[in-house]
């Protein structure tokens, strides 16, 4: 069974704090590793999908790194907002995807 | 462009009636997903269909939840008998290649 964790389980920060979260996975047969913002009330909307070894990617204020051989993803958020509040997954792909629990982000004005 | 969309949005039933999910896809996907999130749970894949290829059933946690695609487009979820542990979100995704795109998700309430 694939197992995907993420840590912390929930995290509260105030408006303007920088933040990161952790998405551990088995690093053997890594083919990718997706990141989605689930905010309350949407639809699970995807952030990245990251494939390579040392890959870091970037979208406004968040930002992404991927170790494959150590089996890790963090997620960075520079300057956290409220509009972040949200839930945060990874997920491997066997066909289907297979989730982390989440991580989920309060950002207090 | 339209994205995936899911009705009702809201469902609320009795234990042991049956109910029926509905999901349409972004045209022209080939795959379509079925995922659940429970209270307190992570998300949780229920079955998977690509194209012509029989779906990938192995996450439906039991005989009374089963799924069709018709035409390859229109997806229904139904879980027949239902019971108050299959409360939860029930989301569909769609893709063409890499990345699934989420409808906004069915809430039910089984009471």
């Amino acid at each position: 069974i694939l197992n995907v964790e993420q840590s912390p389980q929930s995290l509260h920060v105030q408006e303007g704090d920088s933040t990161n979260f952790t998405c551990s996975f088995p690093s053997s047969n890594f083919y990718a590793l997706h990141w989605y913002r689930w905010e309350t009330a949407k639809s699970p909307e995807a952030l990245f999908v990251m494939t390579l070894n040392g890959d870091e990617k970037k979208k406004g204020r968040i930002s992404a790194t991927l170790n494959t051989k150590e089996g890790y993803s963090y997620l960075y958020i520079k300057g956290s907002q409220p509009e972040d509040s949200a839930t945060y997954l990874c997920a491997i792909p066997r066909g289907k995807l297979i989730f982390g629990q989440g991580t989920e982000l309060s950002v207090k004005p | 462009g339209a994205g995936v969309s899911q009705s009702p949005s809201n469902k609320v039933t009795e234990k042991g009636k049956d109910v029926e999910l509905r999901c349409d896809p972004i045209s022209g996907h080939t795959a379509l997903y079925w995922y659940r999130q429970s209270l307190g749970q992570g998300l949780e894949f229920l079955i998977y269909f690509q194209g012509n290829s029989a779906p990938d059933k192995s996450g439906l946690p039991s005989d009374r939840f089963s799924a069709e695609r018709t035409g390859g487009s229109v997806s229904t979820l139904t879980i027949q008998r239902t019971q108050q542990e299959d409360s939860a979100v029930y989301l569909c995704a769609s893709s063409l290649g890499t990345v699934q795109y989420f409808g906004p998700g069915t809430r039910l309430t089984v009471t």
